[in-house]
């Protein structure tokens, strides 16, 4: 069981150049969610899913796309990256409105 | 805007000694779940406590213990016979019952000195 993957780790763009971000979980959760952490400040929400083909904005959507047509997967797009979107980023999952379990991050730097 | 405040950025506790970091929150809301979560030099956000606010009785696991204030919206976590793997950043994040949103705190970075 190895709970929540997110690829890549870290990358650098360009700006301008667009990306996907890649998160799966095996824990066969309905919720999926997608956060930033920038640096000296907690996560902030970005888009969110409740099942597959349901997607949501969160508190901080603009510039980003997300889809869900699987329970594992939930990649999310930057299209256009911009160097106000140099973060940490941060998938999770639960099984309800409730314990969010979080995959390890990936480091991006737009350049 | 419902907001999660951690007033202390940084906290320091020698080696077996107890340390207490502050957690206050704002919600409108009669339900709701508060979390500590633990982020090492790693990123890896990890959970240490879990609080669902219709339980009066503090949660604890281990060495990790909440002072969970309903009225006063205060949530502390105390760890107790602090250990050098205990040096984190630790967030406080409040949940709704019916919001899938986690709002966080800014976090308080915890030093062990040994």
């Amino acid at each position: 069981n190895a709970g929540v993957t997110q690829t890549p780790k870290f990358r650098i763009l360009k700006i301008g150049q667009s990306m996907t971000l890649q998160c799966t979980q095996d824990m066969n959760h309905n919720y999926m969610y997608w956060y930033r952490q920038d640096p000296g400040m907690g996560l902030k929400l970005i888009y969110y899913s409740v099942g597959a083909g349901i997607t949501d904005k969160g508190e901080v959507p603009n510039g980003y796309n997300v889809s869900r047509s699987t329970t594992e997967d939930f990649p999310l797009r930057l299209e256009l990256a911009a160097p106000s979107q140099t973060s940490v980023y941060f998938c999770a999952s639960s099984y309800s409105a409730d314990t969010q379990y979080f995959g390890p991050g990936t480091r991006l730097t737009v350049l | 805007a419902q907001t999660v405040t951690q007033s202390q950025p940084e906290m320091s506790v020698q080696e077996a000694e107890t340390v207490t970091l502050s957690c206050t929150y704002d919600t409108s809301e009669s339900d709701y779940y508060l979390f500590w979560y633990k982020q090492p030099p790693s990123r890896q956000m990890i959970l240490v406590i879990r609080q669902e606010a219709y339980k009066q009785q503090n949660a604890t696991e281990n060495r990790f213990s909440v002072n969970f204030q309903k009225a006063a919206k205060s949530f502390s976590l105390k760890i107790s016979d602090s250990q050098l793997g205990d040096a984190a950043m630790y967030f406080c994040a409040r949940g709704g019952a019916g919001s899938y949103q986690l709002t966080f705190g800014k976090g308080t970075k915890l030093s062990v000195i040994p």
